[in-house]
């Protein structure tokens, strides 16, 4: 098993592009999690999925998308990438069962907007 | 609206010693996580505290849960060098989707 996997680890964008960042995982979990972490700060929530098709907003939203269509693959959009969005990126996923509350973190994707 | 507040956010401490991380939070929270997370590395989880009163050990570190005063604490017993990291603890907002905020982490330096 791979776990969670992200591509690209490393990208620099300039203002005004965008990208999608992928994360894949192998473990057949139904959740699914991104986060974005600023230099000395903890996590926050971007977006999530319960489930193929079904997403949600988190804490940090705005200037981003995702989208759901398989178990496996849940990509994070940028449009139009600004400043503020440079950050790192970690991708997650959860079984969410009865007892089996845990997240599994990917390597993460380091992103600088200029 | 769940917050999360660590204490202290740095904590330098010789090996051998002993020292507690504190994790307040503001409401109600499902469960509470404990990470860890070395320099430009990804987050390895730790401990999942699911009811008051929990208590898990692994090694050198044990965590515990007080939902009554919203207080997590993980404890160092005897630090090593190799427990210098970045320790974040995580609330659940639940709702089904177990979404989590996060402290500001504890930066931890064990000197020799």
């Amino acid at each position: 098993n791979a776990g969670v996997t992200q591509t690209p680890k490393f990208r620099i964008l300039k203002i005004g592009q965008s990208m999608t960042l992928q994360c894949t995982q192998d473990m057949n979990h139904n959740y699914m999690y991104w986060y974005r972490q600023d230099p000395g700060m903890g996590l926050k929530l971007i977006y999530y999925s319960v489930g193929a098709g079904i997403t949600d907003k988190g804490e940090v939203p705005n200037g981003y998308n995702v989208s759901r269509s398989t178990t496996e693959d849940f990509p994070l959009r940028l449009e139009l990438a600004a400043p503020s969005q440079t950050s790192v990126y970690f991708c997650a996923s959860s079984p969410r069962g009865e007892d089996s509350y845990e997240q599994y973190f990917g390597p993460g994707t380091r992103l600088t907007v200029t | 609206e769940l917050k999360v507040e660590q204490n202290p956010l740095f904590l330098s401490m010789q090996e051998g010693k002993n020292y507690t991380i504190y994790c307040n939070y503001s409401t109600t929270s499902d469960r509470l996580y404990w990470y860890r997370q070395d320099p430009g590395k990804s987050l390895e989880s730790l401990f999942v505290l699911l009811s008051n009163g929990a208590v898990k050990q692994e090694g050198r570190l044990m965590a515990s849960l007080d939902t009554k005063a919203r207080l997590s604490t993980l404890h160092i017993t005897a630090a090593v060098h190799d427990l210098s990291a970045t320790y974040f603890c995580a609330g659940s907002r639940g709702g089904g989707s177990e979404k989590l905020v996060f402290g500001k982490g504890t930066k931890l330096t064990v000197n020799p």
